[in-house]
């Protein structure tokens, strides 16, 4: 079955510690993003790549990093330097042909004590 | 940029009972639309989407949704919730010359009583 993998579900940290979430498809997408979900707040763009070895900044990306090795994979690391890093993160990926419907992965839990 | 506005913020209904999500946007051209679903701890998964044409869109799920250029709106509507429809719901909207720019609404959580 294709689709979108995140692993773990459910990820804790102490605090100052880096931590990467990690987000496989085989979906054959070019495109790729992550995305912070907070209660009452909807989801929020950190980073998004649209082809290999290449990502763009998102609305919040502060505190978080990104490399697109390759096509089906889409780390993202939490930094020490990211203020409020406990939230859900959810990873999806969408063709790079114009018909924009992301697929969404089933999210991981990160909470930072 | 584009935003989404959801005004409800949680909505209950009765088992069987008629449904309607409401959904404003706000764009400069003619908008892509989407709805998304949410279990609790889970990913989001794809109702629906208006990218032109007939203004009613048909969705998994029985669901439909209606743009409304004229109000800026495309709401969701269900005529007959089923128990396992209680979900978060999301609408989410794109901009035609940037595939990767996605606004979503904060959601509506629905609630169905049996």
């Amino acid at each position: 079955d294709g689709g979108i993998t995140q692993s773990p579900k459910y990820l804790f940290r102490k605090e100052g510690q880096n931590v990467t979430l990690s987000c496989e498809q085989n979906l054959n997408h070019d495109a790729m993003y992550w995305y912070r979900q907070d209660p009452g707040q909807g989801l929020r763009l950190i980073y998004y790549s649209q082809i290999v070895n290449d990502f763009q900044k998102g609305d919040i990306a502060e505190g978080y990093s990104v490399s697109r090795e390759k096509k089906e994979s889409f780390p993202l690391t939490v930094t020490s330097a990211q203020k409020n890093p406990t939230a859900f993160y959810l990873c999806a990926s969408s063709r790079a042909d114009g018909t924009y419907e992301q697929y969404f992965g089933p999210g991981t839990r990160l909470t930072v004590t | 940029a584009q935003s989404v506005t959801q005004p409800d913020i949680h909505i209950t209904v009765s088992e069987g009972a008629s449904l309607e999500l409401r959904c404003n946007y706000s764009y400069g051209a003619t908008p892509y639309l989407f709805w998304y679903v949410q279990s609790p701890g889970q990913g989001l998964q794809l109702l629906l989407k208006y990218f032109s044409g007939d203004t009613l869109v048909q969705g998994i799920k029985g669901f439909e949704a209606e743009f409304k250029r004229s109000q800026s709106s495309f709401n969701l509507r269900k005529p007959s919730v089923h128990w396992s429809d209680a979900a978060e719901y999301f609408c989410a909207v794109g901009a035609y010359d940037n595939n990767n720019d996605m606004r979503f609404g904060a959601g509506t959580r629905l609630t169905v009583k049996p």
